[in-house]
């Protein structure tokens, strides 16, 4: 079975544009998590959806982060614009439902110049 | 919100030396997850325990929900053990996030 994919795995971008990052959950799973990984934060939650619906966005951390779920087997993070304070390794994780173990995907490393 | 802390922050072994790495968290918790991140980046699911004992091959995991710690048996290390494991909770009546502890740098030397 194919694990979580991101895509892309490494993105390089000037500070103001737009960046997205992709996700497939594993199929079958109901619940996909974004979670961000910094030398300083470790790593942390940033929303949740669970059957497609965001259930908790409270670690977004501004305004210019939105995320979306359109249908079960994709989610995107956006960024826009983008800052050098967002360089991060960006990491999508799927569940079976909530409350379930989760699974990585390898995640999307992201470096804003 | 739950706290975890992860003891010891470094390790240092000699190949084919065991290890026990601890984590201990704050309240009571739904699930507890150990990881493994390797040095690729790539997060490694090892055990999925919020209580009790598990085994898989040279690792085990025991978790006591009631005195709020969990330990990693790391036994026979190999290189490829090296990397960074992490303890995740999940606590809290309606909280489904995972909350990571700053976890535990692992090196195995030949």
């Amino acid at each position: 079975d194919a694990g979580v994919i991101q895509s892309p795995r490494h993105e390089v971008t000037e500070m103001g544009q737009e960046v997205t990052l992709r996700c497939k959950p594993i199929s079958g799973h109901n619940s996909l998590f974004w979670y961000r990984q910094t030398m300083m934060r470790g790593l942390e939650l940033l929303i949740y959806f669970n059957n497609n619906v965001p259930i908790d966005d409270s670690g977004m951390p501004e305004d210019r982060f939105s995320a979306k779920m359109p249908n079960a087997s994709f989610s995107t993070l956006k960024i826009q614009p983008s800052e050098p304070r967002d360089s991060a390794v960006y990491f999508c994780a799927s569940s079976l439902a909530l409350g379930y173990e989760q699974y990585f995907g390898p995640g999307t490393r992201l470096t804003v110049t | 919100g739950i706290q975890v802390e992860q003891s010891p922050p470094d390790l240092i072994l000699q190949e084919g030396a065991n290890s026990t790495l601890r984590c201990n968290f704050s309240d009571s918790v739904n699930n507890l997850q150990w990881f493994h991140q390797n040095p690729w980046g790539q997060l490694i699911n090892l055990f999925y325990i919020p209580s009790g004992t598990k085994q898989n091959g040279r690792l085990s995991a025991t978790t006591v929900a009631t005195e709020r710690y969990s330990l990693l048996y790391i036994s026979s290390s190999q290189t490829t053990d090296s990397g960074v494991y992490f303890c995740a909770v999940e606590g809290g009546a309606g909280s489904y996030q995972l909350t990571f502890g700053k976890g535990t740098k692992l090196s195995v030397i030949p």
